[in-house]
């Protein structure tokens, strides 16, 4: 069972912000949301965590709604090489036992 | 240079050929962990490693196989390859267990069951 939904693809204008949503509207009290991306048949690349305030880091910002039901991932300055595959996971931080699971993702295609 | 490195990168192999794809990673990481990846289902764990001979399934483990016994490395083996393995292979690695979020994947292994 699909525990996030993304949008399939997205498009976005070089230079603008993109504003990655995704909805997880079952999520758990103790569980975290995760952004991964993934370039074009690299390894996946962690990019931010948060659980209910928002975050910032040197690659993007997280924003989570206050009933914590989706999430929005923004890239404030795209450019050409953030092109991928972007990735939102649900999952307890400290749950060893629980496995990552990824689901399809949300293709960004930044576009000069 | 802190890395996880995967070989083989390619692999053509015919049913039922036992292989090993190997995993090592540098960064004397506690965690690693085994995916996979198909068109249109995302990543798939396969297996991870929370320590040294410490091992356990993901989502998809049937018809693989991992070890655990150096801390660098974390080899996927087939025992008996079969085509619906055909796919692309991740091996990640993590600092420790509760850090996991944060892995660091390897660059991939495309394998091609005939």
């Amino acid at each position: 069972d699909a525990k996030t939904t993304q949008p399939t693809s997205m498009d976005c204008a070089e230079g603008r912000a993109a504003n990655l949503p995704c909805n997880h509207s079952t999520i758990s009290g103790n569980e975290y949301v995760y952004w991964y991306r993934q370039i074009h048949s690299q390894g996946p690349q962690y990019i931010i965590h948060g659980l209910k305030n928002n975050e910032t880091n040197e690659m993007a910002s997280l924003i989570i709604t206050e009933d914590r039901k989706s999430s929005t991932l923004i890239l404030p300055h795209a450019t050409l090489r953030d092109t991928a595959v972007y990735y939102c996971i649900v999952r307890p931080r400290d749950n060893y036992g629980q496995n990552f699971v990824f689901g399809p993702g949300t293709r960004l295609s930044v576009l000069p | 240079e802190a890395q996880v490195t995967q070989n083989p990168r390619y692999l053509i192999t015919v049913t039922g050929k036992k292989l090993t794809v190997t995993c090592s990673q540098n960064m004397n990481h506690e965690y690693m962990s085994w995916y996979r990846q198909d068109p249109g289902l995302g990543l798939r764990q396969i297996y991870y490693s929370m320590n040294v001979e410490v091992t356990d399934k993901g989502d998809v483990p049937e018809g693989y196989k991992v070890s655990r016994k150096e801390k660098r490395n974390f080899p996927l083996i087939l025992e008996s390859p079969s085509p619906n393995q055909t796919s692309l292979y991740f091996c990640a690695s993590a600092l420790t267990p509760g850090r996991a979020y944060e892995q660091y994947f390897g660059p991939g292994t495309r394998l091609t069951v005939t």
